[in-house]
């Protein structure tokens, strides 16, 4: 399926780097989220995109910074991590943002912080 | 409290069996409602909404309960490939979606 795509699929950085990750999907969505995936932790929303406008940010550190250039494109910018941010990182969209609307996966970006 | 409560298992099942799960949401006005698969180190992947008059797809039941605040999946005639952790998916307020931990159900031959 290449409904949702993300690059890269893995990444390991030191905590002065900076990275980025992408995401691309290719449904004709208007709404596009970042979440994080710890080990043994539940999903946790982080930045929601409606129409390349931010709608919400879930009290995300700084140190994540989302851009959407287009409803088809999401960045997450990395800089100065912590080892606790090591994570899997999910790109998801949906036709619209809010309730109702059945919200689809990209593969993630496994980072891991050294 | 947490807004999405899940058994986290493992349900461990013989092939052919019937197997149930439940999920707990703190929000009474929550508006809508999602089952998701997620195979190990996979992203998760849409298994079925649930609505308030319950749904059926195949093998699959979700179920709706508003006064208790739960909803429940339940799987017939199960098979290896069911095999996966089963996410519970909460739309609590316009934007904010709630994630429970996950059921794993392991299906044995």
């Amino acid at each position: 399926e290449t409904g949702v795509t993300q690059t890269p699929r893995h990444l390991v950085m030191g905590m002065t780097n900076k990275k980025s990750l992408k995401c691309e999907q290719h449904l004709g969505h208007n709404a596009m989220y970042w979440y994080k995936q710890s080990a043994k932790k539940p999903l946790e929303l982080m930045f929601v995109y409606s129409l390349e406008e931010r709608v919400e940010n879930n009290s995300v550190p700084s140190r994540f910074s989302p851009e959407c250039p287009n409803s088809s494109h999401l960045f997450l910018h990395l800089h100065t991590l912590q080892p606790e941010d090591s994570a899997l990182y999910l790109c998801a969209s949906s036709r619209n943002q809010g309730a109702g609307y059945e919200q689809y996966f990209g593969p993630g970006t496994r980072l891991t912080v050294t | 409290r947490k807004e999405v409560e899940q058994d986290p298992g493992p349900f461990n099942v013989p092939e052919g069996a019937t197997v149930a799960f439940n999920c707990t949401y703190s929000n009474s006005a929550s508006q809508s409602f999602f089952w998701y698969r997620q195979d190990c180190r996979k992203e998760p992947k849409l298994l079925m909404s649930v609505y308030s008059s319950g749904n059926e797809d195949g093998r699959f039941t979700a179920q709706l309960n508003r006064a208790s605040q739960y909803i429940s999946l339940l799987i017939r005639d199960s098979k290896l490939s069911d095999s996966a952790t089963y996410l519970c998916v909460v739309n609590a307020d316009f934007n904010k979606f709630y994630f429970g931990s996950g059921t794993k159900l392991n299906v044995k031959p």
